[in-house]
């Protein structure tokens, strides 16, 4: 059984410009949320989807958007980069939103750095 | 606004000790929380869970007590050893929210040895 996996690792991009972060899920999980952590903080919540549509968002521009496919791989974009979205992204997958089973498995983020 | 706070950022225990680490909740829809432990450059894993009916759970070296009236909850790890040296995370989660998690700020754990 393969864990979540996240890539890239690491990245640096430039004020303005876009990027995709992308997330393998725990095999049988159909359900990933997105986390953002910046430096001293805890991991806070973008969003979820579940069977590719999304099923929760937390308090983040629309700049911020994402995708999970029929294989519940999943990607997260952002446009028009901030310096504030400097952080360490997460991605988490778990059994099923819609059996509220909340053990979530964690990947080991990417590292995204603007400039 | 910080839904979930862990007001200590750091603690020490020596090995064999106990160690507790608190988290506090703001918003009383809170029903599910959980315990992650989290190693540099590694994501959080899971270490344990409570629900909001019961006040304690119990797994190995590590319970987890829930006080709803005080919106209060702490993990304890009995006894404490080298390897649990990490930073911990506590986060809740409300019914129907589709497993939208708060996480607190988290407390780095240092076991000496």
């Amino acid at each position: 059984e393969t864990g979540v996996t996240q890539s890239p690792t690491h990245l640096i991009k430039t004020r303005g410009q876009q990027v995709t972060l992308r997330c393998s899920s725990q095999s049988g999980h159909n359900t990933v949320s997105w986390y953002q952590q910046a430096l001293g903080q805890g991991p806070q919540f973008i969003f979820q989807y579940y069977r590719e549509e999304e099923n929760g968002r937390g308090n983040f521009p629309p700049r911020f958007s994402g995708l999970q496919f029929p294989n519940y791989s999943s990607e997260l974009n952002v446009n028009a980069l901030e310096l504030d979205d400097s952080a360490l992204y997460l991605c988490a997958s778990s059994l099923s939103a819609a059996q509220a089973s909340y053990e979530q498995y964690f990947g080991p983020g990417t590292r995204l750095t603007v400039t | 606004d910080q839904q979930v706070k862990q007001n200590s950022p750091s603690l020490s225990v020596q090995e064999g000790r106990i160690s507790i680490l608190n988290c506090d909740y703001t918003n009383s829809m809170f029903d599910y929380f959980l315990w992650y432990k989290k190693y540099p450059a590694e994501g959080p894993t899971f270490l344990i869970s409570i629900s909001s009916i019961k006040d304690k759970n119990e797994d190995g070296r590590f319970t987890v007590f829930l006080n709803k009236s005080a919106k209060h909850l702490s993990l304890h790890i009995v006894p404490s050893q080298p390897g649990d040296s990490a930073v911990y995370f506590c986060a809740a989660s409300a019914s129907g929210t589709g497993n939208q998690f708060y996480f607190g700020t988290g407390t780095s754990l240092t076991v000496i040895p």
